[in-house]
């Protein structure tokens, strides 16, 4: 594997249920990002980790609840979802903080019923 | 207003011509400026990154930051279908409760037809 990798690359679920996503970064670097695209709309950023600590919460509802055990591994918990929550969920990973350049994974397309 | 704007389009070109793309911003702390691609059903793609005023070329890609119009564009010479995507601008500050934030323009779909 290289780069950037998510799963699932798609996912369906109810307003009730409750599951992760999972990415996983290859390049060695030290912060991990997930972001959310909706149509029509900017990448929106979510949450940022830089060595294992949260360092950014941008005002994300608690149905979101990030996890990262490590620098290569970061999770996105999820339970009762609204159908607005349907987006692509973008995870994105960078050498540092400071202006680094990030690069991303494929995303999840998730879709909530 | 937005902190970056970008024109949706959609643009549709012939192959070959110049494809000009461009964003404004309005923080005046941004320092970092990128240009991505994102084929339909996968992740932005980093094309180009620079960081604050000038020129950078990569092959048939030119981005340019004018940091005192608070202006920023990719130029793609000799465009192919296989350019045709969106084209997101991207932009950061220096430190402070900048670090890591990326601010995205909307997106600009291109279409280059043969």
């Amino acid at each position: 594997e290289t780069g950037v990798t998510q799963t699932p690359r798609h996912l369906v679920m109810g307003m009730t249920n409750k599951k992760s996503l999972k990415c996983e970064q290859h390049l060695g670097h030290n912060a991990m990002y997930w972001y959310k695209q909706s149509a029509k709309k900017p990448l929106e950023l979510m949450f940022v980790y830089s060595l294992e600590e949260r360092v950014e919460n941008n005002s994300v509802p608690s149905r979101f609840s990030p996890e990262c055990p490590n620098s290569s591994h970061l999770f996105l918990h999820l339970h009762t979802l609204q159908p607005e929550d349907s987006a692509l969920y973008l995870c994105a990973s960078s050498p540092g903080l400071a202006g680094a350049e990030q690069f991303f994974g494929p995303g999840t397309r998730l879709t909530v019923l | 207003q937005k902190e970056v704007e970008q024109d949706p389009g959609p643009l549709s070109v012939p192959e070959g011509a110049i494809v000009s793309l461009n964003c404004t911003y309005s923080n005046s702390a941004f320092q970092y400026f990128m240009w991505y691609r994102q084929y339909s059903r996968k992740g932005p793609e980093l094309l180009m990154y620079t960081y604050s005023s000038g020129n950078k070329e990569d092959g048939r890609f030119t981005a340019q930051v004018d940091k005192s119009s608070k202006y920023i564009s990719l130029f793609i010479r000799d465009s192919q279908p296989s350019d045709s995507a969106t084209y997101l601008c991207a932009m950061s500050g220096a430190g402070g409760t900048s670090y890591g934030k990326l601010t995205f323009g909307q997106g600009t779909i291109l279409t280059v037809h043969p």
